[in-house]
C-alpha cells in the first residue's frame, strides 16, 4: 500500500511560475523526503526533512512538513522548462524498517 | 565520486527464464535498496541489504531474490520471468539516515 500520496498528478505551468506539489502520509516517520525523475530515469534526491524540522530550503525549492497533518509540501519558484519531470515524496514506513515507501509522484510539466 | 552503476542498461528475455541484475553502489555506502517501477503500481520496494544481510523484504514473490558482497555491490535475481516483471528496476545506496543516490537503472521487458 502507499504512504505517500502526492496532489496534483498532474500539474502544467508557465516558465517562471512557482509550482506547489503535496504529500500525504499515513504513519509517524522520521524523516520525509523529495525526489525527482526524468522521462522514466533514475531518480535524483531533492531535499530530505527530519520529522523536527518544518522547513527546508534548497536553491529554488522549499519544502515544509507538518507532522500534525501528516503533510509536505514541494514548492519550486521560477520555474524551468528543465524543471519538467515526476516529483516523487518519499518516506520511511514505519520508522526504523530500513525502507522508503513512495508516493505516486506529481508530474509537473513547464512550458517555455 | 562516481555514482551507483547498474547493468545491464536494458534487458530482453523470454517467459521463464531468469535474470540477474547487478548493482555497485557509491563508495562507503553500506545500504542498498531494489525497487520496481511500473506505470500501473509506482515504486514499489522489493528488498534492504546492509553489510550482506537483507534487513527488510517487499511484498514480491519468492521468485524475487536478492544478495549483497563484502563490497557493497548488490545483484537481484528474478527467476522464471512472467510478463508482468516487465519494469524499470532501481537501485539506491545511501549512508543511514541520508537520502538514496539512485542508479539509472535496468529496463527489463519480458517476451
Amino acid at each position: 500500500s502507499q504512504q505517500g500520496e502526492e496532489d496534483p498528478q498532474a500539474l502544467s505551468i508557465q516558465e517562471g511560475e512557482n509550482a506547489t506539489m503535496n504529500c500525504s502520509y499515513k504513519t509517524s516517520i522520521n524523516n520525509l523526503q523529495w525526489y525527482r525523475q526524468n522521462s522514466g530515469r533514475g531518480l535524483v534526491h531533492l531535499i530530505l526533512i527530519r520529522s523536527n524540522e518544518r522547513e527546508k530550503h534548497s536553491g529554488r525549492l522549499r519544502v515544509t512538513l507538518d507532522t500534525s497533518k501528516k503533510s509536505s509540501s514541494l514548492l519550486i519558484t521560477a520555474s524551468r522548462a528543465a524543471d519538467t519531470a515526476s516529483y516523487f515524496c518519499a518516506t520511511d514506513f514505519p520508522s526504523g524498517t530500513y525502507k522508503y515507501i513512495f508516493g505516486t509522484g506529481t508530474r509537473l510539466k513547464v512550458l517555455a | 565520486k562516481a555514482g551507483v552503476t547498474q547493468t545491464p542498461r536494458y534487458l530482453i528475455k523470454t517467459r521463464g527464464q531468469q535474470v540477474t541484475l547487478s548493482c555497485s553502489p557509491i563508495s562507503g555506502h553500506r545500504s542498498v535498496s531494489w525497487y520496481q517501477q511500473t506505470p500501473g503500481q509506482g515504486l514499489q520496494f522489493l528488498f534492504e541489504y546492509f553489510s550482506e544481510t537483507q534487513r527488510n523484504k517487499g511484498n514480491f514473490p519468492g521468485r524475487f531474490s536478492g544478495r549483497q558482497f563484502s563490497n557493497s555491490r548488490s545483484e537481484m535475481n528474478v527467476s522464471t520471468l512472467e510478463l508482468g516483471d516487465s519494469a524499470l528496476y532501481l537501485c539506491a545506496s545511501s549512508l543511514i539516515g541520508d537520502g538514496y543516490t539512485f542508479g539509472s537503472g535496468t529496463r527489463l521487458t519480458v517476451v
